[in-house]
């Protein structure tokens, strides 16, 4: 079976220091991993994607994630926060499934300290 | 500007009153999703639709359908509401076909059910 556990519910971090948000996931395939973000009243927007290439991924805004098999992690990184990264980030595993079938983590909300 | 429609935005509905929500893309993908998104429990899949003129069952289909007539339109219909369907709705779509299997999502649409 295929599960996503983002390891933190809301994370707290002062503008300008490194962001951290944890995700660990289960699949009995070779995985398709995401991140995307989530503005207030926003829909999803993809920060990033990983595919079986390269095992850091970068993204959009200075992010990037590290995709560690033997940790079967997925953990979302940024060096140094700004307040427009305030958020919520949601971790996705997709597998093929007849299509492909989505599983989304609970979330993570980023809140940013001036 | 590509992407995906969602109408309408907000909604408040009397229980047991029929609604329609609206889905529209204009990027060609060929699967389509409606998920549910509720405080605490992320994204739940409701339906999909690998092609024009299929659909399947996700997490929580009960007290919800859906058609797909053709690649572009995706509506999600709830035959008579009840106040545990108050949600945030989101479409999405992918394009299966070409392994980008990356989910593309609407604004969202905010439903109330009293």
């Amino acid at each position: 079976a295929q599960s996503v556990t983002q390891l933190d519910s809301h994370v707290s971090v002062s503008e300008g220091t490194p962001v951290l948000l944890r995700c660990n996931y289960s699949s009995s395939y070779s995985p398709s991993l995401f991140w995307y973000v989530q503005h207030p009243n926003k829909g999803l927007q993809l920060l990033l994607k990983y595919t079986s290439a390269a095992t850091l991924v970068k993204g959009i805004n200075g992010f990037e994630a590290e995709f560690k098999k033997s940790e079967t992690s997925f953990h979302l990184t940024k060096p140094s926060a700004h307040m427009s990264d305030a958020a919520e980030y949601f971790c996705v595993v997709s597998v093929p499934s007849g299509t492909y079938k989505y599983i989304f983590g609970t979330g993570t909300r980023l809140k940013v300290l001036a | 500007i590509a992407g995906i429609t969602q109408a309408p935005t907000s909604q408040i509905l009397a229980a047991g009153r029929r609604m329609t929500l609206r889905c529209t893309q204009d990027m060609r993908h060929n699967a389509m999703y409606w998920y549910r998104q509720d405080l605490g429990l992320g994204l739940r899949l409701i339906h999909y639709s690998n092609t024009a003129g299929t659909t399947g069952k996700g997490e929580v289909p009960d007290g919800y359908s859906v058609s797909r007539a053709n690649t572009d339109d995706f509506p999600l219909t709830l035959a008579s509401a009840v106040p545990s369907q108050t949600s945030v709705y989101f479409c999405a779509s992918s394009d299966v076909d070409s392994g980008a299997n990356v989910l593309t999502f609407g604004a969202g649409s905010r439903l109330t059910v009293l």
